[in-house]
């Protein structure tokens, strides 16, 4: 596809689950974020891949969350025994390079949105 | 304390009226400021980017402007639109970290007819 594919786009677990989120970037976007957005409020950093490394793991918030990206493209956010806390919209972005470069705009996806009863 | 301050929180125009929204920051030193704009439902979309020492930047009606010295940067919409309604987000890049963004809560802009 042409954008940042992100499924599922809604997931309801129960309190305890565990979940996967994935994320399909940009065909080529060596960089890719994971974000976090509490209803009305800014968006959170998680993690961050350059290639299939992460090198800035500190935005996950406990021992629960966990992330890998492999091919340097698919990228899968888990969330282990799930909080009411947990419950956000997490997004998903890529870029071609690095943020940090002025000539690389981060591209979205639409996110999925999480409730955990 | 958040390194991005966007105001007003929210605010409602009337079609075919500009407006103007506020982004203070602390965030220093920072290679770029952008400005994204985020549908009800749907993932940010870029609207402009910065670097330091831009003072203007364009994107049809939407016009981004940076003071780098007192850290102030805006956003002016002008005839605004119905598709305009949306959350307006204020992000600053800072140069040492490379994922970190620092992101504004927003304003929320609603057009009337």
């Amino acid at each position: 596809g042409a954008g940042v594919s992100q499924s599922p786009s809604n997931k309801v677990t129960e309190k305890g689950k565990d979940v996967e989120l994935r994320c399909d970037p940009i065909s080529g976007h060596t960089a890719l974020y994971w974000y976090r957005q509490r209803l009305g409020q800014g968006l959170e950093f998680l993690i961050y891949f350059q290639g299939n490394s992460a090198p800035d793991k500190s935005g996950l918030p406990s021992d629960r969350f966990s992330a890998e990206r492999t091919g340097e493209s698919v990228s899968t956010l888990t969330i282990q025994r799930t909080q009411q806390e947990d419950s956000a919209v997490y997004l998903c972005a890529s870029s071609l390079e690095p943020v940090s470069s002025y000539n690389s705009p981060l591209h979205f996806g639409n996110g999925t949105r999480l409730t955990v009863t | 304390k958040n390194q991005v301050e966007q105001s007003p929180q929210s605010l409602i125009i009337l079609e075919g009226k500009n407006c103007t929204l506020q982004c203070n920051y602390t965030v220093s030193p920072f290679s770029n400021l952008r400005w994204y704009k985020q549908d009800t439902g749907r993932g940010p979309v870029s609207l402009t980017i910065m670097t330091f020492s831009e003072n203007t930047k364009s994107n049809g009606r939407y016009t981004a402007t940076l003071d780098a010295d007192t850290k102030q940067s805006s956003l002016h919409i002008t005839a605004s639109q119905l598709s305009d309604s949306a959350s307006y987000i204020c992000v600053v890049i800072p140069t040492d970290s490379w994922g970190k963004l620092q992101f504004g809560a927003g304003t929320q802009v609603v057009v009337t007819p």
